[in-house]
């Protein structure tokens, strides 16, 4: 019933590693988003896809490699993991419009260590 | 420049009381939506009210109203009668015409005293 749904909750690694983060959504939403929260709380956007296709890519690290396999789900791989890259990261999805609401997954708190 | 300001980075309030947290946003473009989210403690995003651009009434959800000032852009969220559940983070968001995303400001941590 969950509308989206991420895993792993938690995600515990040694720098250098390669880990994906799995998102799904069963919404029906067009399109789906990547967020990162840092050790501060401020949620910045990484990704975003409207109907698979990439349509915005902030000034993200190539290490993080967004792939959607279809118009449900957006994973995110990460190689070579960083210190820095430990952060929470939210999957999201929406409807395309002003006025339409994001709905979050419950996040994934990811710790390089 | 940002996009989305909220200047108290933190805000205490007794319980039954109530609280407005603000926020100011910046943007050209006539077509926009503002909306306010809240993080527990337990993490996750929970979407609270949300004003667009074209609304001439401010919104309200329950306890949750927002004072929407299009002049001075402004959306400040007001909590009316504070209940000890209502600690928590919070923030304002804006989302732009187009295939834009949402665009957060820092947020406020509210907490709630007996």
């Amino acid at each position: 019933d969950t509308a989206v749904s991420q895993t792993p909750k938690y995600l515990v690694t040694q720098m250098g590693n390669d880990k994906s983060i799995k998102c799904e959504q069963n919404l029906g939403h067009d399109t789906m988003y990547w967020y990162k929260q840092d050790s501060k709380k401020f949620l910045k956007i990484m990704f975003s896809y409207n109907n698979k296709e990439l349509i915005i890519n902030e000034t993200v690290p190539n290490r993080f490699s967004p792939k959607s396999p279809d118009k449900a789900h957006l994973n995110l791989h990460i190689n070579s993991l960083e210190l820095g890259d430990s952060a929470v990261y939210f999957c999201a999805s929406s409807r395309t419009g002003f006025n339409e609401k994001l709905f979050f997954g419950s996040g994934t708190q990811l710790s390089v260590l | 420049a940002q996009k989305i300001t909220q200047t108290q980075p933190g805000m205490f309030v007794q319980e039954k009381e109530a609280v407005t947290l603000d926020c100011t946003y910046d943007t050209s473009d006539p077509s926009y939506g503002l909306f306010w989210y809240k993080q527990p403690s337990s993490g996750e995003m929970i979407f609270l009210i949300y004003q667009g651009s074209y609304d001439q009434q401010n919104a309200t959800e329950g306890r949750y109203s927002l004072n929407f000032q299009k002049a001075r852009k402004s959306a400040n969220l007001v909590i009316s009668a504070s209940q000890l559940g209502d600690s928590a983070m919070y923030f304002c968001a804006m989302r732009e015409g187009g295939y834009s995303t949402l665009t957060f400001g820092k947020g406020t941590m509210l907490l709630v005293s007996p």
